[in-house]
């Protein structure tokens, strides 16, 4: 079965410091791995997809198939990034010969970053 | 314009008593899903929808039922609520459940007080 382990619930940082949120996984086959972030008072919402290899609002995630790792760094942390993170693999579901999706979430890590 | 809109907000009931969530989306999305947020912010996949379809169904009590309408609207009944019910519902939606890897919307969440 697929896991997803976020092994900080809670991790504050001050304003200008470098942030990393951990994300680790067991999933057979080619792993497809997403970060979903949840501001306060605000849905839930893609931040960033690794096969974009993108860096959205200074956010970076690099797939590590070795560590099965995909922590999410920003070098700057702002006060506006404080939110819940949830790391989310991907998963094919097969349903009557045909193949679905779904989102597997961890546990999700709630960033502070004081001022 | 809302994308994902679910009603009610809140709900505060009494246990044993039979509720419904509403889920609408007006994205023209194929997929949709129900998750589940607990009290410790763990989000987990409940149902998911495809076209009227049911495809995913987590190990979840039969005291909760689907209900799609149309591939627009993924409605939540719960009979007989029990305490342990009381969280977080999350509808959510995507365009395509056939084996892409696609965005899912999510819903503001509707929160359940089971007193």
């Amino acid at each position: 079965a697929q896991r997803v382990t976020q092994p900080e619930k809670l991790l504050s940082v001050f304003k200008g410091a470098p942030v990393e949120l951990k994300c680790n996984y067991s999933y057979s086959g080619s792993p497809e791995l997403f970060w979903y972030v949840q501001y306060s008072r605000q849905r839930l919402q893609l931040l960033l997809r690794h096969i974009s290899r993108e860096s959205i609002k200074g956010f970076t995630a690099d797939l590590n198939k070795g560590e099965t790792s995909f922590h999410l760094k920003k070098p700057f942390a702002q006060e506006e990034d404080s939110a819940m993170y949830y790391c989310a693999p991907f998963s094919g579901v097969d349903a009557g010969g045909t193949s679905y999706g779904k989102l597997t979430f961890g546990q999700g890590t709630i960033l502070t970053v004081h001022p | 314009d809302t994308a994902v809109s679910q009603t009610p907000k809140y709900l505060v009931t009494q246990m044993g008593n039979d509720k419904s969530i509403k889920c609408e989306q007006n994205l023209g999305h194929d997929t949709m899903y129900w998750y589940k947020q607990d009290s410790k912010k763990f989000l987990k996949i409940m149902f998911s929808y495809n076209n009227k379809e049911l495809i995913i169904n987590e190990t979840v009590p039969n005291r909760f039922s689907p209900k799609s309408p149309d591939k627009a609207h993924l409605n939540l009944h719960i009979n007989s609520l029990e305490l342990g019910d009381s969280a977080v519902y999350f509808c959510a939606s995507s365009q395509h459940g056939a084996g892409e890897r696609e965005t899912q919307y999510f819903g503001p969440g509707t929160r359940l007080l089971v007193l």
